[in-house]
Formats: C-alpha cells, structure tokens, sequence
C-alpha cells in the first residue's frame, strides 16, 4: 500500500517549456487534488477531481491543466512554464468528506 | 478564499500550552488541521465536523464553532516533536477544501 506517489520528485524546466506532474493514488479515495505551496503562502488549491471523469478549478487555475485519467491518477500539465510557477506541488486524495493524504512533493523550479 | 489564522509563528519552551485560531468568511462544512515538518508533506491530525464538537488526539485537541465559522487547536505540554507548522483546512460545498495561511510553531527545550 503505496499511498499517494507523485512524481518526478524534482524538475527544473526553461521558460516556455511544458511537462506534467503525475499523481497516483492506491486507496480507492475518489477526491484527489493538486496544491502548491510557496513559502510562506501555505497551500494554494489549484484543481480538483471529486470523482472519476470531473474536475474543477481551484484558486489559481491559470496556467495549468488536469486530467482524471482514471479513479486511481490525476495528473498536472503545465503548457508553458513562467518562473512564477516555481514552487513545490502536492497531490492529495481523499473521501469525499475525510483526511486528505498527501504525496511527498514535486519540487519544480524554472528559470 | 483562504481560512485566515493566528498567530503567524509562536516559539514555546517545552511543556508550555499553545492555542492556534483559524477563522473563515465563509460556512463552513468541516474543519480539519494538519501538521507538516520543514521538507515533509501535510499529516493529518483531526476532523472537526458541524456541532461544535471538540475532538482531542493524545495532547492535542480542537474545537469548531460553526455560527462564528471559526475553529481552534490547543496544544498542552508542549512537546520538541510539535515543532512544525499548522495548517487549518475548511470544507465547503462542491468538495472545494482549502488550506489556511499556516502557523509556524517552534518548540524550544
């Protein structure tokens, strides 16, 4: 029983360049969510999948896309990174009204 | 949309008491705090749902008062381990869950 994996675990990207950040989760949770936080903001919401086949926006959508690919992964694309988006990510998943589980972190930085 | 929380930082010698505020503009659904280590990904502490319950984890425990939308955490005996930061994270409808602006508690011997 893995938890929730992300990965890559750290990324260094060149402004304009695109990646995604994969999430997966073992626990059959049907919420799952994507954060980042930088220093000293805490943790910001960006998407959210409440269940398989949906997802929402957060408080700081722009910039990023999501994909529920299925009940176990949502994954974080990110088109053009800005140095702006340097930051560390957090996928979390959970039951619908329940502890969030966290994954250990995706540490991105672009320059 | 953030949960707003107090104080910011607090330093404590072991064995003091600590409490830890977290208010909302927003109704609340549930409550939950976390606890996360300099590095480490949030851990889960407790869930506070509607009732005004108050809920306690070995020295640790909170309350949730939801006709004021806030919540606090009290920390007794402080301990070396409780060092880390606090986060607050509020429940509203449509499965949104936000986190609130963290305070940083350090625990001296």
């Amino acid at each position: 029983n893995a938890g929730v994996t992300q990965t890559p675990k750290f990324q260094v990207l060149k402004t304009g360049q695109s990646m995604t950040l994969q999430c997966a989760q073992d626990m059959n949770h049907n919420s799952m969510y994507w954060y980042r936080q930088d220093p000293g903001m805490g943790l910001r919401l960006i998407y959210y999948s409440a269940s398989e086949g949906t997802t929402d926006k957060g408080e700081v959508p722009n910039g990023y896309n999501v994909s529920r690919l299925n009940k176990r992964e949502f994954s974080l694309r990110l088109e053009s990174a800005a140095p702006s988006q340097t930051s560390v990510y957090f996928c979390a998943s959970s039951e619908r009204v329940g502890s969030k589980y966290f994954g250990p972190g995706t540490r991105l930085t672009v320059t | 949309q953030q949960p707003v929380q107090s104080p910011q930082a607090v330093i404590l010698r072991e064995g003091e008491d600590a409490v830890i505020n977290c208010s909302s503009s927003k109704a609340l659904y549930s409550v939950h705090w976390y606890r996360q280590k300099h590095g480490e990904a949030p851990v889960f502490l407790m869930i506070l749902l509607k009732g005004g319950e108050q809920k306690g984890h070995d020295k640790i425990s909170a309350s949730f008062n939801e006709k004021k939308q806030q919540s606090s955490l009290y920390l007794t005996a402080s301990q070396l381990s409780y060092s880390g930061t606090y986060f607050c994270g509020t429940e509203r409808t449509g499965n949104q869950f936000y986190f609130g602006t963290g305070t940083s508690l350090t625990v001296i011997p």
